[in-house]
């Protein structure tokens, strides 16, 4: 089975700072990796995915994540934070169940942007 | 225009009782989901539909029964509610059932059980 560890369930940054946020997967295929973002009382957004290709994926509100396969790896950056990036941040791994996809995510990163 | 959209948004009511939680996507996607958010934000899947058909059933109590009346929507029905039902349930759709497919999430319902 598929599994997706995000170490550090908190982040803190300054605004202006660069954003990491750290992603690793388990997967005896080629994943599919996917970053979502969820806002206070709200539902998931997507900010981009993997799927094949280009190892470097850019997606939203200037985020961008890089897949290493040699690390198991899809952490997510952003050279400069703003106040409205705070956020939880989920980490996806695209799972395939008898021909279906699920989706296993890890628990999430909590990130915190101060002045 | 919601894409992905949840009725009730908030859901408050007692142990034993029955309630329903309706979705509906105006994507025209073919697959839809439903996800359990727990108090610590853990998601995990619990069911899936394509196309009206159920494909994935998630060791889920029987007490949980989700029913597609057409591709737009995908209901979720709680029998005998209990107190470690409380949480937050996000429906979902994709374009389709495969690996690639990104999946689009919405507002979600939370239920607390008293």
């Amino acid at each position: 089975a598929q599994s997706v560890t995000q170490l550090g369930s908190h982040v803190s940054v300054s605004e202006g700072a660069l954003v990491l946020l750290r992603c690793n997967y388990s997967s005896s295929v080629p994943p599919y990796l996917f970053w979502y973002v969820q806002y206070p009382n709200q539902g998931l957004q997507l900010l981009l995915k993997y799927t094949t290709g280009a190892t470097l994926v850019k997606g939203i509100n200037g985020f961008e994540a890089e897949f290493k396969k040699s690390e198991t790896s899809f952490h997510l950056t952003k050279p400069s934070a703003h106040m409205s990036d705070a956020a939880e941040y989920f980490c996806a791994v695209s799972e395939d169940s008898g021909g279906y996809n699920k989706l296993i995510f890890g628990a999430g990163t909590r990130l915190a942007v101060h002045p | 225009d919601t894409a992905v959209s949840q009725t009730p948004k908030y859901l408050v009511t007692q142990m034993g009782n029955d309630k329903s939680i309706k979705c509906e996507q105006n994507l025209g996607h073919d697959t839809m989901y439903w996800y359990k958010q727990d108090s610590k934000k853990f998601l995990k899947i619990m069911f899936s539909y394509n196309n009206k058909e159920l494909i994935i059933n998630e060791t889920v109590p029987n007490r949980f029964s989700p029913k597609s009346p057409d591709k737009a929507h995908l209901n979720l029905h709680i029998n005998s509610l209990e107190l470690g039902d409380s949480a937050v349930y996000f429906c979902a759709s994709s374009q389709g059932s495969g690996s690639s497919y990104e999946q689009y999430f919405g507002p979600g319902t939370r239920l607390t059980v008293t």
